[in-house]
């Protein structure tokens, strides 16, 4: 099992721009989250999904959009990029919900400038 | 607002030695506190976790002790190494669908030897 896989792993973008981050798990699990993490910051919660075609919104969800078409893919969506933006994204997956352990990406690092 | 603070923000020991990581939470109906570990260029990992019905737990060389009337939860790591040199956090969460982790902000511990 490759577990929790993201692409792309840096991204360089201009303020505007979009772009799509990729998140796949193959554990078969159903519920999956996007957190944003900030230096000194902890994990901030962006967006999560309990199965597929249903997604929520989380803490941070502004400039963000995501879609759950299969139990596997999460991707998560920027649009009209901003500095703010700037951060190391994770996406995670759980075989039950809240208390029980998330299994993590490596991460992806996008720079917004 | 957060729902769970992280002390300290780093700590430094030596090898051998016992650092310990302090938690605080507000919400009395969260049900499931793990400590999750993270290296430099990686996503966290569970490292260990409990519940409360339990003051203390222990994997390892890594112990939590729980202390529910005080809304504290803490790490301890025995005869720390260099290898434990890593980003801590803590995090609570709800069993029930549709919630995810509140994570602490971290804890940079570095481990010299």
């Amino acid at each position: 099992n490759a577990g929790v896989t993201q692409t792309p792993k840096f991204r360089i973008l201009k303020i505007g721009q979009s772009m799509t981050l990729q998140c796949t798990q193959d554990m078969n699990h159903n519920y999956m989250y996007w957190y944003r993490q900030d230096p000194g910051m902890g994990l901030k919660l962006i967006y999560y999904s309990v199965g597929a075609g249903i997604t929520d919104k989380g803490e941070v969800p502004n400039g963000y959009n995501v879609s759950r078409s299969t139990t596997e893919d999460f991707p998560l969506r920027l649009e009209l990029a901003a500095p703010s933006q700037t951060s190391v994204y994770f996406c995670a997956s759980s075989f039950v919900p809240g208390g029980s352990e998330q299994y993590f990406g490596p991460g992806t690092r996008l720079t917004v400038t | 607002q957060q729902q769970v603070k992280q002390s300290p923000q780093s700590l430094i020991v030596q090898k051998g030695g016992i650092p310990i990581i302090n938690c605080a939470y507000e919400n009395t109906a969260f049900d499931y506190f793990p400590w999750y570990q993270q290296f430099p260029g990686k996503g966290p990992a569970l490292l260990i976790a409990i519940r409360p019905d339990v003051s203390e737990k222990k994997e390892g060389r890594f112990t939590i002790s729980f202390n529910k009337s005080a809304k504290q939860f803490s790490l301890h790591i025995m005869d720390s190494q260099p290898g434990d040199s890593a980003t801590y956090f803590c995090a609570a969460s709800f069993n029930q669908a549709g919630t995810a982790l509140i994570f602490g902000k971290g804890t940079t511990l570095s481990v010299s030897s």
